[in-house]
């Protein structure tokens, strides 16, 4: 069975910095593209990031609100995906999913909220 | 960007309506457009993929189409389970956008 669990989210000041977590299982990891996508609290969608396979160079891809601030990296060894977020800001406040296979899969998600 | 304009934003239907909720690409996406559901509290989940291959283990009564740059996504015959917010994916192109939503409510 295909899981993804997110964790690591929780209450940080602006300009803070935080790193997300997704364990996953069920699936061959080392092959697989992931993406972080967020939601709002308006309950809007946004691709995040994208982190490919060994084979493509672990090739990594950033929507403009985030490249500079967050960083998507791997670990094949440990079948997990992280997202490290910095100089955050209030508009980050969002649920944070990972995703798999062409956003077939998802974990549950996790909470970030920027405030002070 | 590639901008998804999606239609409408919510909507009222009867259970046994045929709904339609569309999304308009702004530029050429061929098929690289899916569908999603999500319901209060749960993650999306994938409909439709491709525009038109429905995700394993999703009724039938869910079909994608596509008339040039306008995607479409029909349910046949409304049923109660269906109530949720519906968004389109754009993954032709970096970065991947999405639709606004349209929150489907029950008449």
């Amino acid at each position: 069975e295909v899981q993804l669990v997110e964790t690591g989210g929780g209450l940080v000041q602006p300009g803070k910095s935080l790193k997300l977590t997704c364990a996953t299982s069920g699936f061959t990891f080392s092959n697989a593209w992931m993406h972080w996508v967020r939601q709002s609290p308006e309950k809007q969608l946004e691709w995040v990031a994208q982190i490919k396979a060994k084979s493509n160079n672990y090739a990594t891809y950033y929507a403009e609100s985030v490249k500079g601030r967050f960083t998507i990296s791997r670990d094949d060894s440990k079948s997990s995906v992280y997202l490290q977020m910095n100089s955050l800001k209030e508009e980050d406040t969002a649920i944070y999913y990972c995703t798999w296979k062409g956003f077939d899969y998802w974990g549950q998600g996790v909470m970030v909220t920027v405030s002070s | 960007d590639i901008q998804m304009t999606q239609s409408p934003s919510s909507m009222s239907a009867s259970l046994g309506d045929r709904v339609t909720i569309t999304c308009r690409a702004s530029q050429d996406i061929g098929n690289y457009l899916s569908w999603f559901q999500q319901k209060p509290g749960k993650s999306p989940r994938r409909m439709i993929y491709g525009a038109t291959n429905l995700a394993a283990g999703v009724p039938s009564r869910f079909s994608g189409s596509r008339s040039g740059s306008d995607y479409s996504l029909t349910i046949s015959s409304l049923e109660s389970e269906d109530m949720a917010i519906y968004y389109c994916l754009q993954s032709i192109q970096y970065p991947y956008t999405f639709g606004a939503g349209t929150k489907l409510e029950l008449k």
